[in-house]
């Protein structure tokens, strides 16, 4: 299917254990996303990605871990959960514009909702 | 660090009543994004407003973005129940992502 899917949707684990969480876009846009969101918190951006093998911290990267090998796939991994990760987890994809940067619309995915008991 | 403000948190209007959502924030917006979020599900694009004094409209709802460029105003028209969810608005960082208000909830009662 064409767009942005994020996979799985729904995710329990135990602390300690790692996760990957999915992000898969048909556009070939060159930035990627990953944002959590909190009650009382909104959106915060976790890691982003201008192009292949090329990733960037954001507000709240600690505990996270992302590799772009290849455009269309952006995967975020929990190295060990906590609690405090317990959160909906949502990738979004932007075009780049002229000089490089993102046109910035941003389309998100359906988001994945993690649950860290 | 830019912080976007939304007012107010939360809102119940009865279906047809007009409504105004507003984003302020601290630093002059450079680029303002609407989006709707339903429950449970992502994020939709509504608009992107860039210029101070612009004015966007699709359907029902209308958003502007003052001259001083600090503020965006979403407003919908004759609501409807489709019209029912989270709005956020959200400002472009240096980084080319989104920094995010906290969101208004809206319900619309028959």
């Amino acid at each position: 299917d064409a767009g942005i899917t994020q996979s799985p949707r729904y995710k329990i684990t135990e602390t300690g254990r790692q996760v990957t969480l999915m992000c898969h876009q048909t556009w070939s846009h060159s930035y990627m996303f990953w944002y959590r969101q909190d009650l009382g918190h909104g959106l915060r951006l976790i890691y982003y990605s201008a192009a292949a093998d090329i990733t960037d911290k954001g507000e709240v990267p600690d505990g996270y871990v992302v590799s772009r090998s290849k455009t269309e796939n952006f995967p975020l991994t929990l190295e060990s959960a906590t609690r405090s990760q317990t959160s909906v987890y949502f990738c979004a994809s932007s075009e780049s514009g002229s000089g490089g940067h993102p046109k910035n619309i941003q389309y998100f995915g359906a988001g994945t909702r993690l649950s860290v008991l | 660090s830019q912080e976007l403000e939304q007012s107010p948190q939360s809102l119940i209007v009865q279906e047809g009543k007009n409504l105004t959502i507003n984003c302020t924030s601290s630093k002059t917006l450079y680029g303002l994004y609407w989006y709707k979020q339903k429950y449970g599900e992502g994020l939709i694009f509504l608009m992107m407003l860039q210029k101070g004094g612009e004015e966007k409209s699709h359907e029902k709802i209308t958003a502007k973005l003052d001259e001083k460029k600090q503020q965006s105003s979403l407003h919908i028209t004759a609501s409807q129940p489709s019209h029912a969810g989270i709005y956020l608005c959200g400002a472009v960082t240096p980084g080319y992502a989104l920094n995010f208000g906290k969101g208004t909830s809206l319900l619309v009662t028959p």
